[in-house]
């Protein structure tokens, strides 16, 4: 079936570097993407979303960068700080009527002082 | 602003016990309402969703139900918990006019099972 899957499950960046998340999703029809972040303990938080129609959206120190063309999506961290250290999750959406969401397997980010 | 609100935060249950936890949202009306569930270190499993009252689909066999009593009120139900049914349960919502949005995810309910 269709999937959202993350290159690697861990990643450990110095403090202060810039961080790169990456995730793969096999649903070419997908039209919607959204980065969440889930400290422990806690349901995910919203960070930030990319339409298809898009291939690049920055935030606060957060861009989101899409491929179409190789189905891929990554989250660019700039200047981490400890607060980053959190489990990260990509999620596609391909039905706009009822919006639900498949969900990537996550990668811990952890951010070393 | 809008709020969603689950509850309790930890529960223990034994085997065979039932179930049911709450999950409401303030701030906005006819939410999209659904139901997670996480093993540990482990994605998000959709388990239903309702786009209005009385409205559940079910995404999964398993054996748990769910309810919309109300407009911004979901429950989540079993009648005889299994060893299987531990986990971190989310509870999140979407406006209803779709068209691509963000779920935003209460603190969920953490369940183990003895």
């Amino acid at each position: 079936g269709e999937s959202v899957g993350l290159h690697l499950p861990t990643l450990s960046v110095q403090e202060g570097d810039n961080s790169i998340i990456n995730c793969a999703y096999s649903n070419s029809a997908s039209d919607y993407f959204i980065w969440y972040k889930q400290e422990s303990g806690k349901g995910p938080q919203f960070i930030i979303d990319i339409r298809s129609n898009m291939d690049k959206r920055q935030g606060q120190r957060v861009t989101v960068l899409l491929n179409k063309t190789v189905k891929h999506l990554s989250l660019q961290i700039a200047a981490t700080q400890p607060g980053d250290s959190a489990v990260y999750f990509c999620a596609e959406n391909n039905n706009f009527g009822n919006e639900k969401l498949t969900f990537g397997t996550g990668t811990r980010l952890t951010i070393i002082p | 602003s809008q709020t969603i609100h689950q509850w309790p935060a930890t529960l223990v249950q034994p085997v065979g016990s039932p179930l049911s936890l709450e999950c409401t949202v303030e701030g906005t009306s006819n939410p999209n309402l659904y139901w997670y569930r996480q093993a540990a270190g482990r994605g998000l499993q959709l388990l239903f969703y309702s786009v209005g009252i009385g409205q559940i689909s079910s995404e999964v066999p398993q054996n748990l139900s769910a309810s919309r009593p109300q407009d911004r009120q979901f429950i989540l139900s079993s009648k005889k918990l299994l060893l299987s049914d531990s986990g971190f349960y989310l509870c999140a919502w979407t406006p209803p006019w779709g068209g691509g949005q963000p779920q935003h995810f209460g603190d969920g309910t953490r369940l183990s099972i003895l």
